[in-house]
């Protein structure tokens, strides 16, 4: 179990508007930047959101992620058959000897 | 553009040893701390270890502390992972990926595509 907490699914219809949570505490998320990775089927993790709210370069502005207190979110609008993936928060932890945590993951499903 | 192609990985008996390994391109690789992350078959991601940029300090997950070892030659750009004392909970596929900057951040912006390691009798 993650100390980091996610919902394991989500859904959505196309053109909807879905968030995904992650809960943490005051030693991780609490202090220190989240960040949000897309896995698609069958494929590698991709970096969709960084220092909590930052897109990296091609990541289209449908996806947005915010943070607030020991909580972030990842919120996808317009959604599109093709965000139907598996999506991990992670940070570091200052408490723990291995400091970096990843969420349980959210499959999202596009229906 | 960046690459990270892992190799090494395969069917070892429990107790066994692995060295995997991580060609990295397209980068200067002594610039940026690198990573080795986990996923068993149908689960999540779970961070493996980490070096610095010198390969002087790594981090390990308390899973494999004392049994897996992360190091890197910075003057053949590759990242490796000695996997010892192996058991049936260490199978999964393991990407390197790159750190952005330094340590203390889960910013990894460049992943490989895995190379699966299984532990089975």
């Amino acid at each position: 179990q993650s100390v980091l907490t996610q919902p394991p699914s989500a859904s959505g219809t196309p053109g909807q508007r879905v968030t995904i949570s992650c809960s943490g505490s005051s030693s991780n998320i609490g202090t220190n930047y989240v960040y949000w990775y897309q896995q698609l089927p069958g494929a590698a993790a991709k970096l969709l959101i960084f220092r909590n709210t930052q897109r990296p370069s091609g990541v289209p502005d449908r996806f947005s992620g915010s943070k607030s207190g020991t909580s972030a979110s990842l919120a996808i609008s317009g959604l599109r058959s093709e965000d139907e993936a598996d999506y991990y928060c992670a940070t570091w932890d200052d408490s723990l000897s291995g400091p970096v945590i990843f969420g349980g993951g959210t499959r999202l499903t596009v229906l | 553009e960046v690459q990270l192609v892992e190799s090494g990985g395969g069917l070892v008996r429990p107790g066994g040893s692995l060295r995997l390994s991580c060609a990295a391109s397209g980068f200067t690789f002594t610039h940026f701390a690198m990573n080795w992350v986990r996923q068993a078959p149908g689960k999540g991601l779970e961070w493996v270890s980490t070096i610095t940029l010198s390969g002087i300090t790594t981090y390990y997950a308390d899973s494999v502390r004392g049994r897996f070892t992360i190091s890197r030659d910075n003057s053949n750009n590759t990242l490796f992972l000695q996997m010892n004392s192996l058991r049936a909970e260490d199978s999964a596929t393991y990407f390197c990926a790159k750190s952005r900057y330094g340590v203390g951040d889960a910013d990894f912006d460049s992943w490989g595509q895995g190379t699966l390691v299984t532990v089975s009798s």
